[in-house]
This record gives C-alpha cells, structure tokens and sequence, in this order.
C-alpha cells in the first residue's frame, strides 16, 4: 500500500526540541521529493520544508527557517524533520506530502505548552 | 506570509453544481499554477487537481479546476453528501520562494 505515516508528536515544553518521522512505503522514495506542511485551525495550512529526492536541494519557509531542519534516508525510507526553540505557535499537526501534495500521512500533532 | 484568498463558505443544494474560487497574483497562481485540496473532518488533504487543471487518477470527473488570470477555480457537479468538506488551494509563491495556500472554503452540501 502506498502510504506515509508520521510519528514522532506529542506535548513540548516551550524551548524544547523533537524530530518528527515519516515513514514510507509503497512507492520507490528515492525518486519524489518531499514536504513537510503544519495546519492550525486558526493559521490553516502552512508549507514548512522541501527535500528534493537526492537531498541536494532544500529549502524552508520563513516561520521555521534556522529552527526546523529537514532530511530523509532513502535506504530507510524515511524523512524526518528536526525542530528546535519551539514555542507555542508552533502549536499544529504536521503532515509529510510528497512531491506534488499527492499523498498525505495521517498527520502527527505537536503541542507546545509549559 | 501573504496567502492564496478564497470565500470562508459555500453551500450548495444536493446534486447542484459548486465553483469555488481561489484568488492570487502575478507570483503565484497566475504565473505557477494552482493546486486543490479537499479535507474531510479529521482527515488528511486529499489532491483533487495540480497545476491548474491536472486530475490525479482516481480523482471523479466531477471535479473540475481551471484557472483564469489570477483566479483558479475549482468546479464540482452533482454534488453528493460526501463533497462536504474543506477544500483548500495552494500554489508556489515565486517571490517569496515558499509554498502558499488559501485559508480553505468549506462546503455544505444541503
């Protein structure tokens, strides 16, 4: 089954760090590109970070640029998102998106609360 | 960040027909193209087009996305309990080099 599950969210303290996970299956990795992309109910979709297949071109969005680090192992099929400083607003569920937003895991919530 | 801009809601008769409207500029939609979203409740997104007017397969003709200028559209037909949702378009921004969507329409089917 083609699919992307994430894992790795839970409750943050302010300041604190967690890597998110998603793992893929179903679909040779190595060749999308991939997203990470957060929603909140008041700030809905956010784009976070793009990895291309071969990691060589990656980029951010401004909110998380310097604090979030994006990566993935293709011989484990998995991506991963490193997030530091965190604060409250980044308070969302995180979602991992292929290339084209083609497919979608189930999303992994991260709240960030002392 | 600047987003796309679309109505906060639309509501629809069974069986109606439903466009949906997703306005951006020079930068994003009109230059780069538009993609579309549904989402259910508690749901992830779900692609409905990408690029303006590309269907995924296993999408339903009855959705239709077209773009005009600084506007794309998104047409569903004979609409059915199950449209209702959220739907969400989204577009590569080329100025501020980021990925933008809209803030999401959602849609009753009455």
């Amino acid at each position: 089954e083609v699919q992307l599950v994430e894992s790795g969210g839970g409750l943050l303290q302010p300041g604190g760090s967690v890597r998110l996970a998603c793992a893929a299956s179903g679909f040779t990795f190595s060749s999308y590109a991939m997203k990470w992309v957060r929603q909140t109910p008041g700030r809905g979709l956010e784009w976070l970070a793009y990895i291309s297949g071969s990691s060589n071109i990656i980029n951010y969005g401004d909110s998380v640029k310097g604090r979030f680090t994006i990566s993935r192992d293709n011989a484990k099929n998995a991506l991963y998102l490193q997030m530091n400083s965190l604060t409250d607003e980044d308070t969302a569920v995180y979602y991992c998106a292929r290339d084209l937003f083609d497919l979608w895991g189930q999303g992994t919530l991260v709240t960030v609360s002392s | 960040q600047a987003g796309l801009t679309q109505p906060p809601s639309v509501s629809k008769g069974l069986r109606q027909t439903a466009t949906l409207t997703c306005t951006g500029d020079s930068n994003n939609v009109a230059n780069q193209g538009a993609g579309w979203l549904q989402q259910h409740q508690g749901r992830p997104p779900k692609l409905l087009s990408y690029r303006n007017t590309n269907r995924p397969s296993g999408i339903s003709e009855r959705f239709s996305a077209s773009r005009s200028g600084n506007t794309a559209s998104l047409t569903i037909t004979g609409l059915q309990p199950e449209d209702e949702a959220d739907y969400f378009c989204s577009a590569w921004d080329m100025r501020l080099s980021t990925w933008v969507f809209g803030g999401g329409t959602k849609l009753t089917v009455l």
